[in-house]
């Protein structure tokens, strides 16, 4: 059983469109990660959220910890083919971080 | 800087061979990480090291052992690998052992375990 789920787990779209993942658990985290990874490569952090209901904006991406800190979104605004990847959430559990399965994530031109 | 190297890329084992995966930050960072990553698991974290001289178990720990070297050098040990093991390892390193801390990756070793 994942500690962490994520949704959908494969999302093709076209260039323009946007986009929500979603990333969703029982237990309460004290922080939530974000990490984009592309083929052949390592995890490279996204955003950090930390408080509860907290909303943070990197360009065209927008990141919410839920109010209760037990789930996150994503969303990407006017998808580009260089947003494709696997997109990662991971929760801080102790000195670590539990990762989830990911969000594999195609935008076609 | 290099950030965070690892050796080697890729690796082919037969069972019960057995094999150190290198990794190094040139990050001067405290905290160091092996994770494994297979289809539809995320990343599971094997070991981890808080700071140089110490190591602690992770979610899957059975068949590894680790040695964190000195402040740079954290490595990987399969003894006797098995086909379970067939996995990307990741090697990560943070500034500290807090959680809202960055980790950053290296570019993985893809094994295979026949």
């Amino acid at each position: 059983t994942q500690l962490l789920e994520q949704s959908p787990q494969f999302l093709s779209i076209q260039e323009g469109e946007n986009l929500t993942v979603y990333c969703n658990s029982s237990s309460v985290f004290s922080s939530l990660q974000w990490y984009r990874q592309e083929p052949g490569e390592g995890p490279v952090l996204l955003v950090t959220v930390v408080t509860g209901g907290e909303v943070k904006k990197l360009k065209r991406l927008t990141f919410q910890f839920g109010d209760a800190r037990k789930d996150s979104s994503l969303h990407i605004t006017a998808a580009q083919p260089g947003d494709t990847g696997l997109y990662l959430c991971a929760g801080a559990r102790g000195q670590n971080f539990v990762f989830g399965p990911g969000t594999r994530l195609s935008v076609l031109p | 800087n290099a950030g965070v190297t690892q050796t080697p890329k890729f690796q082919v084992l037969k069972t019960g061979q057995s094999m150190t995966l290198q990794c190094a930050q040139d990050m001067n960072h405290n905290s160091m990480y092996w994770y494994r990553q297979d289809p539809g698991m995320g990343l599971r974290l094997i070991y981890y090291s808080a700071s140089e001289g110490t190591t602690d178990k992770g979610e899957v720990p059975n068949g590894y052992n680790v040695s964190r070297l000195n402040k740079r050098e954290f490595s990987l040990r399969l003894e006797s690998a098995a086909p379970s093991q067939t996995s990307v390892y990741f090697c990560a390193s943070s500034e500290a052992d807090r959680t809202s801390y960055e980790q950053y990756f290296g570019p993985g070793t893809r094994l295979t375990v026949t």
